[in-house]
C-alpha cells in the first residue's frame, strides 16, 4: 500500500526566505505526483503536476522536483510571501492500479511579515 | 462558471438522520471522488467513480454510499449519520489520463450531533 509522508508538518518562516517542502512515498511505481495548496476553510488547488518521466516542473516562484528512485519530491518556494501561507499537500498516483491519488497529510506554512 | 459545486456548504444533522451531499461538475470529467478531511488524519478517500455508471470503494467507505447516474453528478449519501461522520467533505473530479490534475470543490462541513 502506497504511503505518502510530508515533512515538516508545520513551518514558520519570515518573509523573503527560500524554503523547501518535502514529500516521500513508499512505492516508486507511480504515474505522477501533484502538489496542492489548501487555504483555511477552502478546497485544494493544484499547483504543479509532475509526470513519472519528468524530473521537475516550474510555475512562477514554485519549483517541484521528482526523484522516483528514492521516492521523494520537493517543492521549492522562492522569496516567500505572506500570501504563500497555506497548507501544502502532495499526492501520488500509483501505476498498475485504479489511478486513485494517495495524499500526504500536508505541511502547514506560515510566512510572517 | 466552470468547476465543481457542492451543496450544502455546511449542515448540522441529528444522529440517525439520512443526508445526501451533492456534487456537480461541468467540466465533463470522467472521474469523480469523495474525500473526508479530519484534523490529524488528512484526506481520506470514501468512494470514487472512474466513469458514469461505475463506482468503487475507497479507504473509508463504511456508512456511505454513492451513485453515478450521469457524468456531472456524484451524490454522497449517509444512510444513518453517526457523530464520527462529523468532518469536512470534499468532492473532486479529473479528466481521463495521467497528465490531468484533480479539481476540488469548496467542501461541505458536516456536524453530526
Amino acid at each position: 500500500k502506497q504511503e505518502v509522508t510530508q515533512i515538516p508538518a508545520a513551518l514558520s518562516v519570515p518573509e523573503g526566505e527560500n524554503l523547501v517542502l518535502n514529500c516521500s512515498f513508499t512505492d516508486s511505481a507511480i504515474y505522477n505526483l501533484q502538489w496542492f495548496r489548501q487555504d483555511p476553510g477552502k478546497g485544494l488547488t493544484s499547483l504543479l503536476l509532475i509526470q513519472s518521466s519528468q524530473r521537475e516542473q516550474t510555475s512562477g516562484r514554485l519549483n517541484a522536483s521528482l526523484d522516483k528512485s528514492s521516492g521523494r519530491s520537493t517543492l521549492y518556494i522562492a522569496a516567500s510571501q505572506p500570501g504563500d501561507s497555506a497548507t501544502y499537500l502532495c499526492a501520488v498516483i500509483a501505476s498498475g492500479g485504479s489511478y486513485i491519488p494517495t495524499f500526504g497529510r500536508g505541511t502547514s506554512l506560515i510566512v510572517h511579515p | 462558471i466552470a468547476g465543481i459545486t457542492q451543496a450544502p456548504t455546511s449542515q448540522i444533522l441529528a444522529a440517525g438522520r439520512r443526508m445526501t451531499l451533492r456534487c456537480t461538475q461541468d467540466m465533463r470529467h470522467n472521474a469523480m471522488y469523495w474525500y473526508r478531511q479530519d484534523l490529524g488524519l488528512g484526506l481520506r478517500l470514501i468512494h470514487y467513480s472512474n466513469t458514469a455508471g461505475t463506482t468503487g470503494k475507497g479507504e473509508v467507505p463504511d456508512g456511505y454510499s454513492v451513485s453515478r447516474a450521469n457524468t456531472d453528478d456524484f451524490p454522497l449519501t449517509l444512510a444513518s449519520a453517526v457523530p464520527s461522520q462529523t468532518s469536512v467533505y470534499f468532492c473532486a473530479s479529473k479528466a481521463s489520463g495521467m497528465s490531468h490534475t484533480q479539481y476540488f470543490g469548496p467542501g461541505t462541513r458536516l456536524t453530526v450531533l
